[in-house]
């Protein structure tokens, strides 16, 4: 897959908005870019995906810079609940039919 | 609507000891089915993957077998376990309609070779 960078980790205190950005600078033109997360001994949970626009669904929002060379996942109003392991993922194009997931980020969020 | 079902949820099992562990989804057919392990404090790492009946992908070389026998099944398995197989299993389902298909997990399997 396309290489990923993600920070390790991150805090948000609850109710403001967890920006969890993501590099992915050798990413090709038609490749998407997937979030996923996992909280604790649970199998992970998609997110949301986009190509080059910016995306929105009931659990996030999605910004990839114009150049695509990286992306923020935005969770507008974080709750105790989004404490979790998020994934940055670029599959290979060849390679759709299997997503390889990196160490991700680890967000907690603070009373 | 889809669903897929993984079990036991934990398992303790002896070095040495074999090991099967079997995941089944329902509501969809032909799925591309995929079995991952996460180490404790690690990422998830891709071990299977299945495009169809009996057409097993292996990602790294290991103690582990994966089979699929019916549409809808995929077993992992193991003659004989080693400590360094304790983890966290994951079995997950994908549709097949091209790119831009979500991944579905199942609950997991904690797995503790003592």
């Amino acid at each position: 897959d396309a290489k990923t960078t993600q920070p390790t980790s991150m805090d948000c205190a609850e109710g403001r908005a967890a920006n969890l950005p993501c590099n992915h600078s050798t990413i090709s033109g038609n490749e998407y870019v997937y979030w996923y997360r996992q909280i604790h001994s649970q199998g992970p949970q998609y997110i949301i995906h986009g190509l080059k626009n910016n995306e929105t669904n009931e659990m996030a929002s999605l910004i990839i810079t114009e150049d695509r060379k990286s992306s923020t996942l935005i969770l507008p109003h974080a709750t105790l609940r989004d404490t979790a392991v998020y994934y940055c993922i670029v599959p290979l194009l060849q390679n759709t039919d299997k997503l390889i997931f990196g160490t991700g980020t680890r967000l907690q969020v603070f009373p | 609507s889809q669903t897929i079902h993984q079990w036991p949820a934990t398992l303790v099992q002896p070095v040495g000891s074999p090991l099967s562990l079997e995941c089944t989804v329902e509501g969809t057919s032909n799925p591309n089915l995929y079995w991952y392990r996460q180490a404790a404090g690690r990422g998830l790492q891709l071990l299977f993957y299945s495009v169809g009946i009996g057409q097993i992908s292996s990602e790294v070389p290991q103690n582990l077998s994966a089979s699929r026998p019916q549409d809808r099944q995929f077993i992992l398995s193991s003659k004989k376990l080693l400590l360094s197989d304790s983890g966290f299993y994951l079995c997950a389902w994908s549709g097949t309609r091209g790119l831009n298909e979500k991944l579905f997990f199942g609950s997991g399997t904690q797995l503790s070779v003592l």
